[in-house]
């Protein structure tokens, strides 16, 4: 089974502050993503990589960065945090055959309340 | 665009019924579709996935039906269990741009 790890798992920082997201995979995938999860909205597709040094912009960009130093470490970077971005994050990863089968692997989630 | 519609946001039901929770989509690309399940404070899990129009695909008790006719993938189940109660999530992997599209989730929940 793959193993997609995130950290912290729970985080709470005022509007304005600074917030790095970590998620680490350990299975080789060449395909990482950030999601946010919201009630009513389903999972909602940040940012996505192919492999290290390569970013490609989602659905719902706007607010964060994101960097994938590795082809095991992906960054989710919100610099200027809102209370919109209050929500459920995940990461997960695939790879170059699973993304095209849509099998991913999911990590543990990372709660991130903006005050 | 691309998109999935789920029309269920809850459903009740008790042990041992059937259910059907509900999905649609559009896409102007071959459409490939999945049923993802998530269980409270756990990580989304693939649970089923689409195969050729109008074959069945099933697994864990679950079942769906790829019907490109009606632009459908409906997951049912002939008998639910309490360890059902869950989110679950349709997804449209289209092939124009090969990213994951969610719907908007059902969450099941199973009575005694």
């Amino acid at each position: 089974e793959a193993a997609v790890t995130q950290s912290p798992r729970n985080k709470v920082t005022v509007t304005g502050g600074n917030v790095t997201l970590s998620c680490r995979q350990t299975n080789s995938h060449n395909y990482m993503y950030w999601y946010r999860q919201d009630t009513g909205h389903g999972l909602r597709l940040i940012h996505y990589s192919y492999g290290a040094g390569n970013l490609q912009i989602g659905d719902v960009p706007d607010g964060y960065k994101a960097t994938r130093t590795t082809q095991e470490d992906f960054f989710l970077l919100l610099e200027l945090a809102s209370p919109s971005q209050t929500s459920l994050y995940f990461c997960a990863s695939s790879d170059r055959d699973n993304a095209n089968t849509g099998q991913l692997y999911f990590g543990e989630g990372s709660k991130l309340t903006v005050l | 665009g691309d998109s999935v519609t789920q029309t269920e946001g809850l459903v009740t039901l008790t042990k041992g019924l059937p259910v059907m929770l509900n999905c649609t989509y559009q896409t102007t690309y071959s459409p490939f579709l999945f049923w993802y399940v998530q269980h409270l404070n756990e990580a989304p899990k693939l649970l089923l996935k689409s195969s050729t129009d109008n074959k069945r695909t099933e697994h864990q008790g679950f079942y769906a039906t790829l019907h490109k006719s009606s632009s459908s993938f409906h997951l049912q189940k002939s008998s639910v269990q309490l360890s059902d109660s869950a989110l679950y999530f349709c997804a449209l992997l289209s092939s124009g741009s090969w990213q994951l599209i969610f719907g908007s989730g059902t969450q099941l929940t199973v009575m005694p």
